[in-house]
């Protein structure tokens, strides 16, 4: 069975610095899907970006970057100059290229300090 | 271009009594897929459904069932409420296809709590 593992609960980082969120996953198969979904107080789940499996590159979004180490399986999340709205829990997700099921780590509440 | 709606946001239930959540996904999209949010469990796949068609089906006892209909609107039934029921509940539409099709996009989510 895939998992998904998020090992730190909680971060925080400064006004405009920088910051890694970490994610591990466990998957036997070579077609798949990585996510990156913020869930702010509203609740509202927002996809922040995706990476497959198949590519070497790392995705990038404007501030959002990815550090996918396939061997490791490790998909970790950058963002840069964070910024006050950055605040929020933080999904890494997973899902197969065949199956729509998206498998969840638990999480990580980030806080940014002013 | 309108994103997912849930309906309701907000419902507060009797034990025992049963609810039916609705979702509309982002026109064009085929699949819907349903999760349940809990501060315990995290966040857990219920089912999906893709033309109609239940497609996906994790964990969760029969109790809970859902039906999608020929405009890709889609609804989650609970049968007979129990208080572990409470969640949020949220809905993610998404192209159903390989590619760009499997990103998914979520709705504001139903906040059910059983009393």
């Amino acid at each position: 069975a895939q998992t998904v593992t998020q090992s730190q609960p909680e971060m925080s980082v400064q006004e405009a610095e920088t910051v890694t969120l970490s994610c591990t996953y466990d998957t036997s198969e070579s077609d798949y899907y990585l996510f990156w979904y913020k869930q702010p107080p509203s609740r509202q789940m927002i996809l922040v970006i995706r990476q497959e499996a198949y590519k070497q590159q790392n995705a990038t979004e404007n501030r959002f970057s990815v550090n996918f180490q396939k061997a490791a399986k490790s998909f970790s999340l950058k963002i840069s100059d964070s910024q006050l709205g950055d605040a929020a829990m933080y999904f890494c997700a997973y899902r197969t290229g065949a199956n729509s099921k998206l498998t969840f780590g638990k999480g990580i509440t980030l806080s940014v300090r002013p | 271009k309108a994103g997912v709606t849930q309906t309701p946001r907000y419902l507060i239930k009797t034990r025992g009594q049963q609810v039916t959540l609705s979702c509309s996904p982002i026109s064009g999209h085929r699949s819907v897929s349903w999760y349940q949010q809990t501060p315990g469990q995290g966040l857990q796949f219920l089912f999906e459904y893709f033309s109609e068609t239940q497609r996906n089906k994790g964990n969760f006892p029969g109790r809970f069932s859902g039906r999608q209909f020929s405009n890709s609107r889609s609804e989650m039934n609970v049968s007979t409420l129990e208080l572990g029921d409470s969640a949020l509940y949220l809905c993610a539409s998404s192209l159903g296809a390989a590619g760009l099709g499997v990103e998914a996009f979520f709705g504001q989510g139903t906040r059910l709590t059983v009393v």
